[in-house]
């Protein structure tokens, strides 16, 4: 069972370069997320999106862009990327209705230099 | 507002002794509450959750959380820790204005031979 899947596990950027973290998911899920966790501050929500063609803004969207074109994957955009976004990200997943339960990848760790 | 605090950021137990990773909570309503577990460089897993009936939750790997509205508090517990117990804890409580977790900063529990 492949889960979540993210790619790619490791980035280094240079200011203003731009890329895309991928996240997809072979359960069906409707929900997805996509979590930053920086040291001492938990995780805290980008974005995410309850079903196809629908996305919605997190804590700390700023920076970020998503779309959702099919059920399965959920990409993570960054348009410029900025040293404060040197950060792990985390991709989640969970069915629509669930109780909160998410299903999580192993995470992508990108530098900003 | 709502929130989740982990009042500790570091736990340290001997191996077989019992453990708590403590968290408290606060919200408008009736609380979801979570715990997820995550290993050095992995995503985080689904240990347990409250949603309602006995204030005593049980969850994976031996792990037990107790519920107390009067303390707004959901630790995390476990009778013998494991060397292999160390890991990074995180609680979370469900906002019930958007669905979406509210974390912790987590908690690093550290078992020693």
């Amino acid at each position: 069972n492949a889960g979540v899947t993210q790619t790619p596990k490791f980035q280094v950027l240079k200011t203003g370069q731009s890329m895309t973290l991928q996240c997809a998911q072979d359960m069906n899920h409707e929900y997805m997320s996509w979590y930053r966790q920086d040291p001492g501050m938990g995780l805290r929500l980008i974005h995410y999106s309850v079903g196809a063609g629908i996305t919605d803004q997190g804590e700390v969207p700023n920076g970020y862009n998503v779309s959702r074109s099919t059920t399965e994957d959920f990409p993570l955009r960054l348009l410029s990327a900025a040293p404060s976004q040197t950060s792990v990200y985390f991709c989640a997943s969970r069915p629509r209705g669930g109780t909160g339960e998410l299903f999580f990848g192993e995470g992508s760790r990108l530098t900003v230099l | 507002a709502q929130s989740v605090a982990q009042p500790e950021d570091q736990v340290n137990v001997a191996e077989g002794n019992p453990l708590t990773v403590k968290c408290t909570y606060s919200v408008s309503g009736n609380p979801y509450l979570f715990w997820y577990v995550q290993y050095p460089n992995r995503g985080l897993q689904f240990l347990l959750k409250y949603i309602t009936g006995d204030n005593l939750v049980k969850g994976s790997y031996g792990f037990e959380a107790e519920f107390n509205k009067s303390q707004t508090s959901f630790h995390l517990k476990k009778p013998s820790a494991l060397v292999s117990d160390s890991a990074l804890y995180f609680c979370a409580v469900r906002d019930d204005s958007n669905y979406q977790l509210i974390w912790g900063a987590g908690t690093k529990l550290i078992i020693k031979p």
